[in-house]
């Protein structure tokens, strides 16, 4: 029972425009929200996260939206650049059970010169 | 500097073999975790521990043990019994916010 999903297994992305991966879940207990991303051979890396209470928080060029009624959350990465090729996994937790993240499949980004 | 160590980054093991995967963390965490990677698939948790001499299993834990003496290590055993292990494994620890990763092992059973 996938609670987490990403419905998109690739992206591809033009370098300078605006990369945007989504990711949906079903558990209503969830109230925090991580994205992290992944090169191949290597653990992933936190990007950015989101708490319930919060619709939206960027950090540099990452953004990520929280639509709760919708139990939806998207990244979007502006401008995309090369170095942003990488798989993203959307990550949640119920912050009683802070640490037992669940994660999506993942998403892989490919930015094309 | 702080991190997670996981040894080695690549491990092969015959089939009926039991193999044990490093975790070392000099963060001073409480919480750590051993997650799975397949392709395609999200990580999956296969067990966890929030204080030493503690640890509870996750949602894949059949075929594989965990021990936790010190606050700075975590070891995972893949068993003879995993029916599937050749996968890649995720050591992670939890701060106050994000939760943090080593570098991984890939384990294959040859």
């Amino acid at each position: 029972d996938q609670q987490v999903k990403q419905n998109s297994p690739s992206l591809s992305v033009q370098e300078g425009r605006i990369s945007i991966l989504n990711c949906d879940y079903t558990n209503s207990m969830f109230d925090y929200f991580l994205w992290y991303k992944k090169y191949p051979a290597e653990g992933p890396t936190f990007l950015i996260s989101i708490s319930s209470i919060k619709d939206k928080n960027e950090d540099g060029r990452f953004t990520v939206f929280l639509n709760k009624s919708a139990k939806h959350l998207s990244l979007h990465i502006v401008p995309s650049q090369p170095g942003d090729s990488a798989v993203y996994f959307c990550a949640a937790s119920a912050l009683d059970s802070w640490g037992k993240l669940q994660f999506g499949a993942g998403t892989q980004v490919v930015v094309t010169p | 500097d702080g991190g997670i160590t996981q040894s080695p980054k690549y491990l092969f093991r015959k089939e009926g073999q039991n193999v044990t995967l490093s975790c070392e963390q000099n963060l001073n965490h409480d919480a750590m975790y051993w997650y799975r990677q397949d392709p395609g698939q999200g990580l999956r948790l296969i067990y966890y521990s929030q204080i030493v001499n503690d640890f509870q299993k996750g949602d894949i834990a059949e075929g594989y043990s965990v021990s936790r003496e010190k606050k700075e290590s975590f070891p995972l055993t893949v068993t003879s019994a995993q029916k599937n292990p050749t996968a890649f494994y995720l050591c992670a620890t939890r701060g106050n916010t994000e939760a943090f990763f080593g570098q991984g092992t890939r384990l294959t059973v040859v």
